[in-house]
Formats: C-alpha cells, structure tokens, sequence
C-alpha cells in the first residue's frame, strides 16, 4: 500500500540548534511533496512544496527541503530554530498523476524548542 | 479576506446519532476537500467537492456523505456513528487542479460517546 513515514513522532531541541525531519514515501511513480506545520492554535498551513526542477526547495520562515528521488525521500531542515518554530510539522504526498491534489499526509511530528 | 471556515467548532454526538459539519472556502476557491485527523495521526483524505459534485473519494465508507453548494460551500455528513469517528475534521479549499496550494480550516472537533 501507498504510505507516508515520518521518522520522528517528537523532536525537542534547543534554540539555533539545527533541525532536521525525515519524510519517505511509498509511490512509485512521480510525486508532489509538501510539508505543512501547524502551530499551536493554528490552522495548517503549507511551508514549501517541490513539483519538479531543482531538488532543494525553500519555504517560509527559514525552512527547506531537498527531494531525493533515489532514496524516496524528502527531508525538511532548518539551520537554526527559534522558540516560535515550536508545531507539528507534516509530510504529504500527491501523485502527479492524480491531477486533483489529494494529499497523503504523515502522522506528523512533534518539534518543541526550549529557549 | 476571510479564509477557510468550518462551523462548528466543536461538537459531541452520541453513538448512532447523524451529524452535518459545514465549511466556507477561501474567497475565490471553487475546490472543497475533506480531510478526517484522529489524534496522534495526519490528516486522511475523505472525499473532494468540484462543480457541486463528488469526484474523488478516500477509503471512508458510504457513512460519510458531502455536499456542495453553488456558492462553494460544502457539508460533511456522517450517519450511524461510531466511536471510531471522534476526531478532527479538517477541509480545505483551493482553486482547482493540483498545482493549486490548498487552504486548511480551523477544523470542527468531533466527540462521539
């Protein structure tokens, strides 16, 4: 079956420590990837997402991702965290060739900073 | 401009009982989809709204049945239920085709005892 695996259920970290969250997914053929966050109190919302061209992606707040399609993965990695990048942070998947977007997300993880 | 609102906001309802949860797309949105999140877990996809008709669906049986309205609106019922259906339910608005970021709304928390 077609599946979504984030690594880590809970990460806690200082602050300017580095972040790294790992996504793998189970599609053979060609993806979109996303990553959402929520934050405490907050709606989902998208941090960046890769459809095609260079594999290292940049989204909000600091956040990037690199896609390697070889190892069917598609890590989030962030340099240096503060306190506000306390949320759950979601991996989803969507076939290219479901032209819809249905997403498949994750179970999601867990990342607390302590200041 | 407002964006993706879901009413209620939360809700308990008893095993059997039908309940009807509603959602209000981003202004300019034409897409509705339907997301289940129990806890601990992501978001799975229920079924998804365009042109007033169903034209994608998860692994959610015939309980769950939607609507969409000709202003974009959308509603989720579920029948029968079951406890197995507490949870977060989530939509999500977006301008059609997949290349179109969709929209999360707060989510309507569902008890059922």
């Amino acid at each position: 079956a077609q599946s979504v695996s984030q690594h880590n259920h809970h990460v806690i970290l200082s602050e300017a420590a580095s972040l790294e969250l790992g996504c793998n997914y189970s599609y053979g053929g060609t993806v979109n990837l996303f990553w959402y966050v929520q934050y405490p109190g907050q709606h989902l919302q998208l941090l960046l997402k890769y459809f095609s061209g260079d594999p290292l992606v940049k989204g909000i707040k600091g956040f990037e991702a690199e896609f390697i399609k070889s190892k069917f993965s598609f890590n989030l990695r962030k340099p240096s965290v503060q306190w506000s990048d306390t949320a759950e942070y979601f991996c989803a998947v969507n076939p290219a060739t479901d032209s819809w977007g249905k997403l498949q997300f994750g179970a999601g993880t867990q990342v607390v900073v302590t200041p | 401009d407002a964006g993706v609102t879901q009413s209620p906001t939360h809700l308990i309802k008893t095993r059997g009982q039908q309940v009807t949860l509603r959602c209000s797309p981003k202004s300019g949105h034409d897409t509705v989809s339907w997301y289940q999140q129990a806890l601990g877990q992501g978001p799975q996809f229920i079924f998804q709204y365009y042109e007033e008709e169903e034209r994608q669906r998860g692994n959610f049986p015939d309980r769950f049945s939607g609507h969409q309205f000709p202003n974009y609106s959308s509603e989720l019922n579920v029948n029968a239920l079951l406890l197995g259906d507490s949870a977060l339910y989530l939509c999500a608005s977006s301008w059609d085709s997949s290349y179109n970021e969709q929209f999360f709304g707060p989510g309507t928390r569902l008890t059922v005892l």
